[in-house]
């Protein structure tokens, strides 16, 4: 079965510096690899995803993401953190053929002034 | 563009009782979901609907829980009877599906259940 793991509950990290939230994901196939953000009391909203191509991909908001085939990685980075950025970041993988979506467990994002 | 319209935002039930949630998908969307988001958890697929089809509900405890798309548009789920452990979000979520392609899914703002 597919699956995603993000092992970090909370990144913290400055305003102005480098973010990266980390997924790593385990498929039979091809991955397709999708990243959502979550705010409070709100549904999930779509950042990026990765069928095939470039291994950078960019997103909404500024967000970026890069496919590591070899470390079965799709990370998630962004050049400057805004205090906005504060949020719930969830990695999730197609499951095989249907079309549904299995998620991390999410990785909450904190961004201080 | 409307997004995803779910309703209620939230429902504080006590057990026992029946409870039901309303999505309307983006319209064009062909491809519905329902989930459920426990508290600190990603969401789960409960069920999946192509048009008027259920084409995945292996995840719905159907003793308990429904689901209808009737018009392959608005969508209902129903809890009936409801337990404590059905508290969670439900989301729902949308997307344009076609042969041989992957869209994204886009999501309403879900209701969160209370059940006491």
């Amino acid at each position: 079965a597919q699956s995603v793991a993000q092992p970090e509950d909370q990144v913290n990290v400055a305003e102005g510096n480098p973010l990266t939230v980390k997924c790593t994901y385990s498929v039979s196939g091809n991955p397709y690899l999708f990243w959502y953000v979550q705010y409070p009391n709100r549904g999930l909203q779509f950042l990026l995803k990765y069928i095939t191509g470039d291994n950078l991909v960019k997103g909404s908001y500024g967000f970026e993401a890069e496919f590591n085939k070899s470390q079965t990685s799709f990370h998630l980075k962004k050049p400057s953190a805004l205090v906005s950025d504060s949020a719930l970041y969830f990695c999730a993988v197609r499951d095989g053929g249907f079309q549904k979506l299995v998620f991390g467990t999410g990785t909450r994002l904190l961004v201080s002034p | 563009e409307a997004g995803v319209v779910q309703s209620p935002r939230y429902k504080i039930i006590e057990k026992k009782q029946p409870v039901a949630f309303w999505c309307n998908p983006i319209s064009g969307h062909n491809t519905l979901y329902w989930y459920l988001q426990n508290l600190g958890q990603g969401p789960e697929l409960l069920i999946r609907y192509e048009n008027e089809e259920a084409v995945d509900d292996s995840q719905l405890p159907k003793d308990r829980f429904s689901a209808e798309r009737l018009k392959g548009v608005d969508s209902t789920l129903k809890i009936q009877p409801a337990e404590l452990g059905d508290s969670a979000v439900y989301l729902c979520a949308s997307s344009l599906q076609g042969l041989g392609a992957y869209n994204e899914q886009f999501f309403g703002p879900g209701t969160r259940l209370t059940v006491l």
